[in-house]
């Protein structure tokens, strides 16, 4: 199975702030990783995916970048409505795998 | 507009076997390239992906669970069935159905449904 570990596994950050998750993949996936954000008691709502092509609604603050084991999630600007928990997910081979999750709070 | 939703029991007794039904809109499992996969949240933790299945009746398992899991369609009625067998207390938690479009990424959730192992 392709372990995805995603850092940091939380953090703490100002409207207005840039911000970054990495997400690392245990073998070469390409570029099939998506980003999802989970608000508490909410669905995953999907960001990213194919690594930085964007879903529809999706704010032009996110973006995403990186190829085959390391990848990024950048927030620009950030906003009070984008606190949650954002989790990276390959689809490359199956299974299907997620990594644990990066929780964002606003400060 | 493109929907899912998930429905079941929310208590099942250890041993029994989980049965869920996603029911979806907007799209039809018979067009190429789509799926619609199965993924579950316990308590406090992260996703864990189950099973998918493709427009071309294809299927896919988690090593973990294979060989208790279970996913069929019903395209007519655009229905996705999931069947979990012998479940214990560490299956408790959100099941989520999603679309798996056809450039291979989820693009669509549906709202999530809570299960309870309990006696």
């Amino acid at each position: 199975d392709v372990q995805m570990a995603q850092s940091p596994s939380s953090l703490s950050a100002s409207v207005g702030d840039r911000i970054s998750i990495t997400c690392r993949a245990s073998q070469d996936i390409r570029s099939f990783l998506a980003w999802f954000q989970q608000k508490p008691g909410r669905a995953p709502k999907s960001l990213i995916y194919g690594a930085s092509n964007f879903q529809s609604g999706v704010p032009s603050r996110f973006s995403g970048s990186g190829s085959r084991t390391e990848f990024t999630l950048t927030i620009n600007s950030l906003q009070p409505e984008d606190f949650g928990t954002y989790y990276c997910q390959q689809y490359d081979s199956f299974p299907w795998t997620f990594g644990q999750g990066t929780r964002v709070e606003i400060k | 507009q493109i929907t899912l939703k998930e429905s079941g029991p929310t208590l099942v007794k250890p041993t029994q076997t989980l049965t869920l039904t996603c029911t979806f809109s907007g799209f039809s499992l018979s067009a190429d390239g789509l799926g619609v996969a199965w993924i579950r949240q316990t308590p406090g933790k992260a996703l864990e992906w189950l099973a998918v299945i493709f427009w071309d009746d294809d299927r896919r398992y988690s090593n973990s669970l294979k060989g208790r899991l279970f996913v069929t369609k019903d395209t007519s009625n655009s229905r996705v069935v999931l069947a979990l067998t012998d479940v214990d207390t560490v299956d408790a938690g959100t099941y989520f159905c999603a679309r798996r479009s056809s450039t291979g990424e989820i693009d669509y959730w549906g709202q999530g449904t809570p299960v309870t192992v309990s006696s």
